[in-house]
């Protein structure tokens, strides 16, 4: 398997416009998580799908944030508008979901996004 | 709220040094606790993961322990090598499926 597969790996944007971060889990998998990570507050929860309905997006920071999963192997997480402390590395990770909370999350590689 | 510290922040050590890992966190009614490696630009791979109800877990030079009453896990590396030169992320998993992380021990294996 090629593991979960994240585009673009760098995204370099301007203050103000959209910034669409792209996803596919690892195929079987039914969760999914988007994650970000920044210096200062480490690795942060920001949503969490399972069989495509998101749970939980208490984690997402404002309303400029939305997250979607069409079909159980793709997700995306957008940002609209963008500022510069959205500047960080958003990882996408999936677990098979039938014991989430018993289970291994597989990481992507990480979308690392720098808002000027 | 689950908060979970790891120390050191980093860790320089000979080649072939046997070395541990520290993970705290504040809330015991957890489900699991793992370890991760982060490689500078890449995800997170998970190492090992250790049940709530198991004291360790064992993966080649690696070993993990956990103590939930005294909210502590460590992550003992046996023999180490430059090529375990990363971040070790220590993530502790709740009864909502969240992932709370610490913030990492960078950890360097000088030949």
């Amino acid at each position: 398997d090629a593991g979960v597969i994240q585009s673009p790996r760098h995204e370099v944007t301007e203050m103000g416009q959209e910034v669409t971060l792209r996803c596919k889990p690892i195929s079987g998998h039914n969760s999914l998580f988007w994650y970000r990570q920044t210096m200062m507050r480490g690795l942060e929860l920001l949503i969490y799908f399972n069989n495509n309905v998101p749970i939980d997006d208490s984690g997402m920071p404002e309303d400029r944030f939305s997250a979607k999963m069409p079909n159980a192997s793709f997700s995306t997480l957008k940002i609209q508008p963008s500022e510069p402390r959205d500047s960080a590395v958003y990882f996408c990770a999936s677990s098979r979901g039938t014991s989430v909370n018993q289970e291994t999350q597989y990481f992507g590689p990480g979308t690392r996004l720098l808002v000027l | 709220k689950q908060e979970v510290t790891q120390i050191p922040a980093a860790l320089s050590v000979p080649e072939g040094e046997n070395l541990v890992l520290n993970c705290s966190f504040t809330d015991s009614a957890i489900y699991n606790l793992q370890w991760f490696r982060q490689d500078p630009g890449k995800g997170l791979t998970s190492l090992l993961l250790i049940q709530s109800s198991q004291r360790e877990q064992t993966s080649g030079r690696l070993n993990a322990s956990l103590d939930k009453s005294s909210g502590r896990s460590t992550l003992y590396i046996a023999a180490s090598q430059p090529g375990d030169s990363a971040t070790y992320l220590c993530a502790v998993g709740g009864s909502n499926y969240k992932l709370t992380f610490g913030k990492g021990t960078l950890l360097t294996v000088n030949p």
